[in-house]
């Protein structure tokens, strides 16, 4: 079984500031990890992914993410938060092997706004 | 194609009514997924389907919805009946595969704006 929790619904920073989104998650098996960011009536748009390679990834937009096993988290850091990273985040889960290992389990999302 | 494309991008239906939702995946893509995503709900696994079966339907919420894929490309998600709970954001995904272990990763479509009245 797998899960994912998105510690704040709501991040707030200011424009040229440090983002940091929280995700802790549970998986039965080594998990593959993913930041998905939504823009308003917009679909969803893949920001970087975690499968057991390094363990600091980094994907578009300036973003990265740590996958510490020890603290099964895989956090979302930016050091300079731009008015176009204002949307909802969504960390999500996979298992890595096994018969589920196709299905998606998503965070309930953490919505970023960017005060200018 | 280049991306994942869904239409309708939205849809307002009478409640009783029948709609059909149409997912067209990235070409030489075998896997293809449903999710839904509710206000207030986040998103939920619907179904998935490898080629044109699906191994996986455990996500539908009721039989009032189906769904089936032809040719190994495109995918409609019927609902049969529509309720007021129905009303939602239906995203398509589809992804090369998840052989071995390694997720491949997904590319979600724009989604369906389903809105019953």
């Amino acid at each position: 079984a797998q899960s994912v929790t998105q510690l704040d619904s709501h991040v707030s920073v200011s424009e040229g500031t440090p983002v940091l989104l929280r995700c802790n998650y549970s998986s039965s098996y080594s998990p593959s990890l993913f930041w998905y960011v939504q823009h308003p009536n917009k679909g969803l748009q893949l920001l970087l992914k975690y499968t057991s390679a390094a363990t600091l990834v980094k994907g578009i937009n300036g973003f990265e993410a740590e996958f510490k096993k020890s603290e099964t988290s895989f956090h979302l850091t930016k050091p300079s938060a731009h008015m176009s990273d204002a949307a909802e985040y969504f960390c999500v889960v996979s298992d890595g092997a096994g018969a589920g290992s196709y299905q998606l389990t998503f965070g309930k999302g953490t919505k970023l706004s960017v005060i200018p | 194609g280049a991306g994942v494309s869904q239409s309708p991008s939205n849809k307002v239906t009478e409640k009783g009514k029948d709609v059909e939702l149409r997912c067209d995946p990235i070409s030489g893509h075998t896997a293809l997924y449903w999710y839904r995503q509710s206000l207030g709900q986040g998103l939920e696994f619907l179904i998935y389907f490898q080629g044109n079966s699906a191994p996986d339907k455990s996500g539908l919420p009721s039989d009032r919805f189906s769904a089936e894929r032809t040719g190994g490309s495109v995918s409609t998600l019927t609902i049969q009946r529509t309720q007021q709970e129905d009303s939602a954001v239906y995203l398509c995904a589809s992804s090369l595969g998840t052989g071995g272990g390694y997720n491949y990763g997904y590319t979600f479509g724009s989604g369906t704006r389903l809105t019953v009245v």
